[in-house]
């Protein structure tokens, strides 16, 4: 059972409207939790990476949030432009050294004008 | 270039050849990784090379799959007897040693195994 699961699975949204993409982690401890987006066909881009510690993090339009209690990460995306259609995936790094990342499945994004 | 590339973007290969997937990594990027995509799954990790070392090679999933690093520089994975199962994108991705270790993707070779 993947120890990072992610929903939606697919979300369709209207250009400009914003979005909260949920991640559900059973990995723990962690060193930090991080979001891709991967664009198809390309290669993941790191959005944001939190320590254990964060609680937030911004980077532009996309803000992800982080619950240590309940082992839950939310990106929230805000005035979503048709660029934004991508997968988005959530990754549990265990211990800052890269080679035990755990990704979630991901949630692919629609923004339909 | 700028970033880490990858190549052959794309290969088709018979069941039973062996093909080789090149990683050229961010310049001075002392740590390469390599993960396998299958369709509409998530990542799985195969390799980390710190160097030229391969210090973590659990999750390579058989012994037909191998991978080396030269010069902490360019890498090759090579998959052996290639079965239909290991059609999948394969994702090179490099990084500095060091706190939170930001990993940079290349765009994937896309193997698919007829």
């Amino acid at each position: 059972k993947n120890q990072v699961e992610q929903s939606p699975q697919s979300l369709i949204i209207l250009e400009g409207k914003n979005c909260t993409l949920q991640c559900n982690y059973t990995v723990s401890p962690f060193s930090n939790l991080r979001w891709y987006k991967q664009d198809t066909g390309r290669g993941p881009v790191s959005l944001t990476i939190m320590t254990f510690s964060e609680n937030t993090k911004s980077n532009g339009r996309y803000t992800a949030t982080l619950d240590a209690d309940t082992k839950q990460s939310s990106l929230h995306i805000t005035a979503s432009q048709l660029s934004d259609s991508a997968s988005y995936i959530c990754v549990v790094d265990l211990n800052n050294a890269g080679n035990m990342l755990t990704f979630g499945g991901g949630t692919r994004l629609m923004v339909k004008p | 270039g700028a970033g880490v590339s990858q190549s052959p973007s794309n290969k088709v290969t018979e069941k039973g050849k062996d093909v080789e997937l090149r990683c050229d990594p961010i310049s001075g990027h002392t740590a390469l990784y390599w993960y396998r995509q299958r369709l509409g799954q998530g990542l799985e990790f195969l390799i980390y090379f710190q160097g030229n070392s391969a210090p973590d090679k659990s999750g390579l999933p058989s012994d037909r799959f191998s991978a080396e690093r030269t010069g902490e520089s360019v890498s090759t994975l090579t998959i052996q007897r290639t079965q239909q199962e290991d059609s999948a994108v394969y994702l090179c991705a490099s990084s500095f040693q060091g706190a939170l270790n930001e990993q940079f993707f290349g765009p994937g070779t896309r193997l698919t195994v007829l």
